[in-house]
């Protein structure tokens, strides 16, 4: 079953605005972590923000924020100020504990394509 | 700080032939990661270990594929026979539990 779900495949966004790329996630356990990853053109993947299932607050990191609402089990990435260089893949990840104390894997969503117009 | 470094960055190479792909974590990280991004599959988790113990391989597509982690500073996996379906680009991350995974640049991998 699909445990991460990312529902745009594209989205197009003006230079300067605000956008927001959806995420939903599936997991029946209380602590989990969620992360959302940037992969360019160049094809690198690039660490962006975290949220813990626990975590009171919205995580905030500069112009990232991540809309959190757990009874909703959804995370959604939030760019303000848009710029050229935001143009890339965007991917929501989600890491679920399991019996094991060292699992630690992640499981990634499809990804959504973002394109910043001038 | 150096991050994840892979290697080879592009590989090109004959359906049949051998290919090994690797990777140095970065120093500290007591996890590390295999994963195969393609556009039909996405990006998928093959393999990964935790104190060079490989802790899960479900997502290792079959034995042609196998993955070592001799020391805490390097890994490989190997393609043995290619397929031309193999062709894909192939990430290696790291981290420390509880921390993000950061992913080195990749290795293009092309099977003809």
């Amino acid at each position: 079953a699909q445990k991460i779900t990312q529902t745009q495949p594209g989205m197009f966004v003006q230079e300067k605005e605000a956008v927001t790329l959806d995420c939903t996630y599936d997991t029946s356990d209380q602590s989990y972590g969620l992360f959302w990853y940037k992969q360019p053109s160049s094809g690198e993947m690039i660490f962006l923000i975290y949220q813990g299932s626990y975590d009171e607050q919205n995580a905030t990191e500069g112009r990232y924020s991540l809309n959190f609402q757990k009874a909703r089990k959804s995370a959604n990435l939030v760019i303000s100020a848009s710029q050229l260089g935001d143009s890339a893949m965007y991917f929501c990840a989600m890491r679920e504990p399991s019996q094991m104390y060292n699992n630690n894997d992640m499981r990634f969503g499809a990804g959504t394509r973002l394109t910043v117009k001038p | 700080d150096a991050g994840v470094i892979q290697s080879p960055r592009h590989e090109v190479t004959e359906m049949g032939q051998e290919v090994t792909l690797r990777c140095k974590p970065i120093s500290g990280h007591d996890y590390l990661f295999w994963y195969r991004q393609t556009m039909m599959r996405g990006l998928e988790l093959l393999i990964y270990f935790n104190n060079n113990v490989p802790i899960d391989d479900s997502g290792m597509p079959e034995d042609r594929f196998s993955a070592k982690m001799p020391n805490a500073s390097f890994s490989t996996l190997k393609i043995q026979p290619s397929e031309p379906r193999d062709s894909a680009v192939y990430f290696c991350a790291s981290n420390q539990i509880g921390r993000p995974q950061h992913f080195g640049d990749g290795t293009r991998l092309s099977i003809l």
